[in-house]
């Protein structure tokens, strides 16, 4: 079974440049997520939708940070303009369902460094 | 409200001895518990979860977590350490309420392994 892919794996901006992450979840699963990981801290949810629709976004910088999930499947994240303090690794994870329980299946990840 | 308390941000063992990540919880409804581990530059792997069933979890390469109730613990053990186990792990929680489905992540624990 193929897992969750992203990408690109690396990137390099100057600060107040926009960039774009992809992200293809695991066939089949309804649930995506964006998490956002500062060096030396744990993942931080940024948003999840469920199939196209968002369930929640409650922590995503809406000034600068958008998403979409266009026909349930495939997701973009951007960010424009970059900050310095967006420098982190940008993770992607999906999900049978949306559910406690349910197990997330993480991406390899994008590198973002912001100069 | 949830959160997750990761009682080391560093452990340092010699391989073939036990290891120890230690992880305290709170939770306001009854939570799923999970710890991934992460190797340098590449994704967030699932060792094990604990969703209500045994309270004693086995996972993948060895490790095993307990769930302690009364303590609001989750730590994770390995008998005898081996030079892969070395990365940093996380422990996360998930539960009800508001909170449906999101994961909240400790700052993790740095594992050495030294020959």
């Amino acid at each position: 079974e193929a897992g969750v892919a992203q990408s690109p794996r690396y990137k390099i901006i100057e600060k107040r440049q926009s960039v774009a992450f992809w992200c293809n979840p695991i066939s089949g699963h309804a649930t995506l997520y964006w998490y956002q990981q500062i060096l030396g801290q744990g993942p931080k949810l940024l948003i999840q939708f469920q199939n196209n629709g968002v369930v929640d976004d409650s922590q995503l910088p809406k000034d600068r940070f958008s998403a979409e999930r266009l026909k349930g499947v495939d997701s973009t994240l951007k960010i424009q303009p970059a900050k310095l303090e967006d420098s982190a690794v940008y993770l992607c994870a999906s999900s049978l369902f949306t559910g406690y329980q349910e197990t997330q299946y993480f991406g390899p990840g994008t590198r973002l460094l912001v100069l | 409200a949830q959160s997750v308390t990761q009682l080391d941000s560093h452990v340092s063992v010699s391989e073939g001895t036990p290891v120890l990540l230690r992880c305290n919880y709170s939770s306001s409804y009854s939570p799923s518990l999970f710890w991934y581990v992460q190797h340098p530059n590449k994704g967030l792997q699932l060792l094990l979860k604990y969703t209500s069933a045994a309270t004693l979890v086995k996972g993948i390469n060895g490790f095993e977590a307990e769930f302690k109730k009364s303590e609001t613990s989750f730590h994770l053990t390995k008998p005898s350490a081996h030079m892969s186990d070395a990365a940093e792990y996380f422990c996360v929680v998930s539960a009800g309420g508001t909170s449906y489905g999101k994961l909240t992540f400790g700052q993790g624990t740095i594992l050495t392994v030294h020959p």
